[in-house]
């Protein structure tokens, strides 16, 4: 059983559109991360989640919003999407904030702006 | 200066040989130690957590010096499958669990 999902694996659209990406874990944690790894493969962080709760917002455009619905399921959404948005976009899950929590990845969302 | 920072490479290295190579982090404060491991187009993967006193799992050694900031890691009797890149990830205290990521260095073992 895939331990974080993510949908959709690629994603192509054109500038101007709105898409959301979903992620989903079943390993029980509290805790989940939007990552975005552009060409240059630097991971950002971009939000996390506890319980629910907003932890980590990093300045990223308020183009992009998090939605937790549940411990469960953290979902990206990106309205007016530009050029620059195109990169590799992971999700990320870890037990809680403990130092020696591992982080589990998703297996990336492939975003292509035209 | 960025927060963890790794040599690019890529260390070309010949299968069977040993490559080493290390990651420098600028908070005195951070807490734990992760290598990750990040194949082209795939998500990055827990290689080892990297513990005060050393720690090996199979051909693979982390050590961390906490006087001069810096985790290594050592790969020995390469194999092709090694050839990745290996993120270097610091966990700093209080930090909410904001992991900080190197950019990588790549590896690459040829025949």
């Amino acid at each position: 059983d895939t331990a974080v999902s993510q949908t959709p694996k690629y994603l192509v659209t054109q500038m101007g559109n709105d898409k959301s990406i979903k992620c989903e874990q079943n390993l029980g944690h509290d805790t989940m991360y939007w990552y975005k790894q552009d060409s240059k493969k630097f991971l950002k962080i971009m939000f996390s989640y506890n319980n629910k709760e907003l932890i980590i917002n990093e300045t990223v455009p308020n183009r992009f919003s998090p939605k937790s619905p549940d411990k469960a399921h953290l979902n990206l959404h990106i309205n007016s999407l530009e050029l620059g948005d195109s990169a590799v976009y992971f999700c990320a899950s870890r037990l809680g904030l403990a130092v020696n929590n591992e982080q589990f990845f998703g297996p990336g969302t492939r975003l292509t702006v035209l | 200066r960025k927060e963890v920072e790794q040599d690019p490479g890529p260390f070309n290295v010949p299968e069977g040989a040993t490559v080493a190579f290390n990651c420098t982090y600028s908070n005195s404060a951070s807490q734990s130690f992760f290598w990750y491991r990040q194949d082209c187009r795939k998500e990055p993967k827990l290689l080892m957590s990297v513990y005060s006193s050393g720690n090996e799992d199979g051909r693979f050694t982390a050590q961390l010096n906490r006087a001069s900031q810096y985790i290594s890691l050592l790969i020995r009797d390469s194999k092709l499958s090694d050839s990745a890149t290996y993120l270097c990830v610091v966990n700093p205290t209080d930090s909410w669990g904001k992991l900080q990521f190197g950019a990588g260095t790549q590896v690459v073992v040829t025949p």
